[in-house]
């Protein structure tokens, strides 16, 4: 089945450095990505919609000069958290809909744990 | 490891008849619920989720679900749906162990409103 890879599973980074999440679909082209992050207990907050050849529109509150999308590809998106503080510290997750999909099939990342110390 | 299956792929009901989109869930560790819906060219949206508690969960537009710890279910019901709810509705669990959170979808369930 179709399936989207997301890389780091898990990382560390230090206050004020930047950190890039990789979304890939590796056996489908994704004309949409949804990047979504969540707090523990939480739900899932939509950040951004990224649809390859265009800008990325983000949701109400989510600084876009923070969190950089960049839909390289028709299977890469990329998520860049700049200068990382704390409270940055979360798990996102993408998900990407197939080009040629039906309906509205959609497949998700595993999610990426993000830890800004 | 954890699972989430959503046994019916598709789900066509009449208008103003009851629904019911079924979650089957698996876990070595206690599991936070949620259901989720997407609407075409959208993102994800929360209908309503369980942490703890009381095992029957109301959530947003009608939407209810009960948590069956024996039966590792999170069925999701509405008594009477309408045309609006057409959509795709997805079922997650997210559980934290070893300091670490993990989130795990089920594939989706399609819900079409006949008029």
């Amino acid at each position: 089945g179709a399936v989207v890879s997301q890389h780091p599973s898990r990382v560390i980074c230090k206050s004020g450095t930047s950190v890039k999440i990789e979304c890939r679909s590796l056996d489908f082209q994704a004309t949409t990505m949804f990047w979504y992050r969540q707090f523990p207990k939480q739900s899932l907050m939509l950040m951004a919609t990224s649809n390859e050849g265009s800008k990325a529109t983000y949701e109400q509150g989510v600084e876009k000069d923070k969190f950089l999308i960049n839909h390289a590809s028709l299977t890469l998106s990329t998520l860049t958290v700049t200068s990382a503080h704390p409270e940055d510290s979360s798990f996102y997750i993408c998900s990407a809909r197939p080009r040629r999909a039906s309906g509205n099939t959609i497949y998700f990342g595993e999610g990426s744990w993000l830890t800004v110390v | 490891a954890q699972s989430v299956t959503q046994l019916d792929s598709q789900v066509p009901v009449f208008e103003e008849a009851p629904v019911e989109l079924r979650c089957n869930y698996s876990s070595s560790v206690s599991v936070y619920l949620f259901w989720y819906v997407q609407y075409p060219n959208q993102g994800l949206q929360l209908l309503l989720k369980y942490l703890s508690g009381s095992t029957l969960v109301k959530g947003i537009n009608g939407f209810e679900a009960e948590f069956n710890k024996s039966q590792t279910s999170f069925h999701l019901r509405k008594p009477s749906v309408h045309i609006s709810d057409t959509a795709e509705y997805f079922c997650a669990v997210t559980t934290y162990s070893g300091g670490y959170q993990k989130v795990t979808f089920g594939t989706g369930t399609k819900l079409q409103v006949i008029p």
